[in-house]
């Protein structure tokens, strides 16, 4: 079983949609949670941060932690072509002061217009 | 600021050829990374340096080095070049390792090995 678990995809919405993205992991003692955008031949870039369990909003963006469940999700509100990009999930268990991440496989979501 | 750069963007190598792919921060940040990237699979830390002079391994270093001579750099090194390295590499640094720290990452070198 991978430590981190995100569907590929590719997710195909219409513009205005809501977008969900999902990642479910299997170790407990992770307790930070990112997300990274990452366009097209280009290098991931931080999109939210969420320490431990709860929601955290950021304009259209929202990141939901579920520790209970081992379940993390981002939602976008009235997702724009410009949200086309593939997403990845990022975890740490934050004890090392390494900064090593665990990445999902990222999901590759295209908003037409 | 450039951030994080990378060189070459892209290479084409036989298989037992060797080559370093450069990265470079102007950004004074202590630490920085090495990732590969094959599709579907998402990002794997190859090796990572806390400081000028530190390194150590990630999750898949076996094929490659690295040295952290000076803050600003961070070179990885194919020594003999297989089919399976095939893959984008990214660089990334951080101020520090501390989980809150953003990673910055630069543009990608796309390898392939033929």
């Amino acid at each position: 079983q991978k430590e981190v678990e995100q569907d590929p995809g590719p997710l195909s919405v219409p513009e205005g949609a809501i977008v969900s993205l999902n990642c479910t992991y299997s170790n407990s003692a992770f307790q930070y949670f990112m997300w990274y955008r990452q366009y097209s031949r280009k290098g991931p870039e931080l999109l939210m941060y969420t320490y431990s369990s709860g929601n955290k909003e950021d304009g259209r963006f929202t990141a939901q932690v579920d520790k209970s469940s081992k379940y993390i999700s981002l939602f976008i509100r009235d997702s724009q072509p410009s949200d086309s990009a593939t997403y990845l999930c990022a975890m740490s268990e934050g004890s090392s002061n390494t900064g090593k991440l665990i990445f999902g496989q990222g999901t590759t979501l295209q908003v037409k217009p | 600021n450039a951030g994080v750069t990378q060189t070459p963007k892209f290479r084409i190598l036989k298989i037992g050829q060797s080559m370093t792919l450069q990265c470079t921060q102007d950004m004074n940040h202590n630490y920085m990374y090495w990732y590969r990237q094959d599709p579907g699979m998402g990002l794997k830390l190859i090796y990572y340096s806390v400081g000028a002079g530190i390194t150590d391994k990630g999750e898949v270093p076996n094929g490659y080095n690295v040295s952290r001579s000076t803050t600003e750099d961070f070179p990885l090194r194919l020594e003999l070049a297989a089919p399976s390295q095939t893959s984008v590499y990214f660089c990334a640094s951080s101020y520090s390792g501390q989980i809150n720290n953003e990673q910055f990452f630069g543009p990608g070198t796309r390898l392939t090995v033929l």
